[in-house]
């Protein structure tokens, strides 16, 4: 069973990069699957951030994609998101996902990380 | 971009009751891209149903998608206590390649 957690700073200043990192555990980076960022800010619904593969080239929502950078490291089993020049806009809760076994829907999640922007 | 509207955006029932969610696609949107979560407060969402239809693993079979044109319904046939959360259709395919709908909350009436 494919496990997720995230880890990273829980505050942020503003103008500065958030930077998150997901462990992959129960199966392999290089699997084939694609690895999914969604944040929620509180209170509020869901946004798909981007998604990462081992071998191919990242697909971002065109909302953020200036500001991110996604990249997989497969020594560690894991995967990083970094969200550019924050504003309190960016506070929200950021879920690492995994694309489920039939595709087009996240079928693993992670439990989330808090992460403030605030100075 | 493709817009979800889910509705109704709360819905009050009873425990036994059937729930019925809806969720309307702005555009045209394969039945197999689409697919339903749970989310009870607290925790990440939870895959339910994918290809409009198709139960994920493990989930009781008292919950059912269903497809209409771009019309799509989450059924709960008979409420048990845990089911009441808040409910996201989501689509996949066009960009961004994952949207959700706005949530559909049920409470307990």
């Amino acid at each position: 069973q494919v496990q997720l957690q995230e880890s990273g700073p829980g505050l942020v200043k503003p103008s500065e990069t958030l930077s998150l990192t997901c462990a992959v555990s129960g199966g392999s980076i290089s699997s084939g699957k694609w690895w999914s960022w969604v944040r929620q800010p509180p209170g509020k619904g869901l946004e798909w951030i981007g998604e990462i593969h081992h071998s191919r080239g990242p697909h971002t929502n065109p909302s953020l994609t200036s500001r991110v950078t996604m990249s997989v490291d497969k020594s560690k089993n894991q995967f990083s998101l970094k969200l550019s020049s924050v504003t309190a806009a960016d506070t929200a809760i950021y879920y690492c996902t995994r694309d489920s076994d039939s595709g087009y829907s996240l079928g693993y999640w992670g439990q989330g990380i808090p992460v403030t922007v605030s100075s | 971009e493709t817009v979800l509207t889910q509705s109704p955006g709360t819905l009050s029932l009873s425990p036994g009751e059937r729930a019925t969610l809806s969720c309307r696609a702005s555009q045209s949107v394969s039945s197999s891209y689409l697919a339903w979560y749970q989310q009870k407060p607290g925790q990440a969402p939870r895959l339910l149903i994918y290809g409009a239809s198709s139960r994920a693993t493990g989930i009781p079979d008292r919950f059912s998608g269903s497809a209409s044109g771009t019309d799509f319904t989450l059924t709960i046939s008979r409420l048990e206590p845990e089911d009441f959360a808040v409910y996201y259709c989501q689509q996949y395919g066009t960009s961004p390649l994952y949207t959700f709908g706005q949530g559909t909350k049920l409470e307990i009436k």
